[in-house]
């Protein structure tokens, strides 16, 4: 299975703080790498797909980039609602596998 | 609208059989990768399962010959048969559907809880 590392694995930020994010395959996966955002208690939501393609009607503050093993998340201005766990998840191989979670916390 | 809706979660013994289901409205199962993401309290995100637009269907090694992804496409609803359960399935279900490359989960049930306990 690939593995996927993400880190940090906790992040605390200021409201207006650019933020990133980032995630290594274990092996190359090409751009077949999603972002997922979880708030407690709901099911995750997909905010990027194909490590840098916006999914309808996720705010432009959020992006993707990377390709190969190394990734990156940012979000360019963090809003009190960005207060979530992000999950990076690849699916170049069966079976799909996910980081561990980036908890991201208001300082 | 797109929507899943998750039930058949509960308690159960160890050893012990559920079956879940998944009922989707605004969109047909059949046209769409379909996927089983569990996780368990306090943890990560874990797929479990896939069933393909053409009928495949794939495991994860954890559950491999114990759980069994169906769907029925006259109730366009999807299914997963969990059998021999161990205290280690304990988790939140969720049913995601498989956007553009199959596996991008662009929709999501609220998610069903299960708890193998004796």
């Amino acid at each position: 299975d690939i593995q996927m590392t993400q880190s940090p694995s906790s992040l605390s930020a200021s409201v207006g703080d650019r933020v990133t994010i980032t995630c290594q395959a274990s092996q190359d996966i090409s751009n077949y790498l999603n972002w997922y955002q979880q708030k407690p208690g709901k099911a995750p939501k997909l905010l990027i797909y194909d490590a840098s393609n916006l999914e309808t009607g996720v705010p432009s503050r959020f992006s993707g980039s990377g390709s190969g093993t190394d990734f990156t998340f940012t979000i360019s201005s963090l809003q009190p609602e960005d207060i979530a766990t992000y999950y990076c998840q690849q699916y170049d191989n069966l079976p799909p596998t996910f980081g561990q979670g980036t908890k991201l916390e208001i300082k | 609208e797109v929507q899943l809706v998750e039930s058949g979660g509960g308690l159960i013994q160890p050893g012990g059989s559920l079956r879940l289901s998944c009922a989707a409205s605004g969109f047909t199962v059949s046209s769409n990768y379909m996927s089983w993401v569990r996780q368990a309290p306090g943890k990560g995100l874990e797929w479990v399962s896939v069933i393909y637009s053409g009928g495949s269907t794939y495991y994860a090694d954890s559950v491999k010959g114990r759980f069994t992804i169906s769907r029925d496409n006259s109730k366009n609803t999807l299914y997963l048969q969990m059998n021999s359960l161990r205290a280690e399935d304990t988790a939140v279900y969720y049913c995601a559907r498989g956007g553009g490359g199959g596996f991008d989960f662009d929709y999501w049930g609220q998610g069903t809880l299960v708890t193998v306990s004796s």
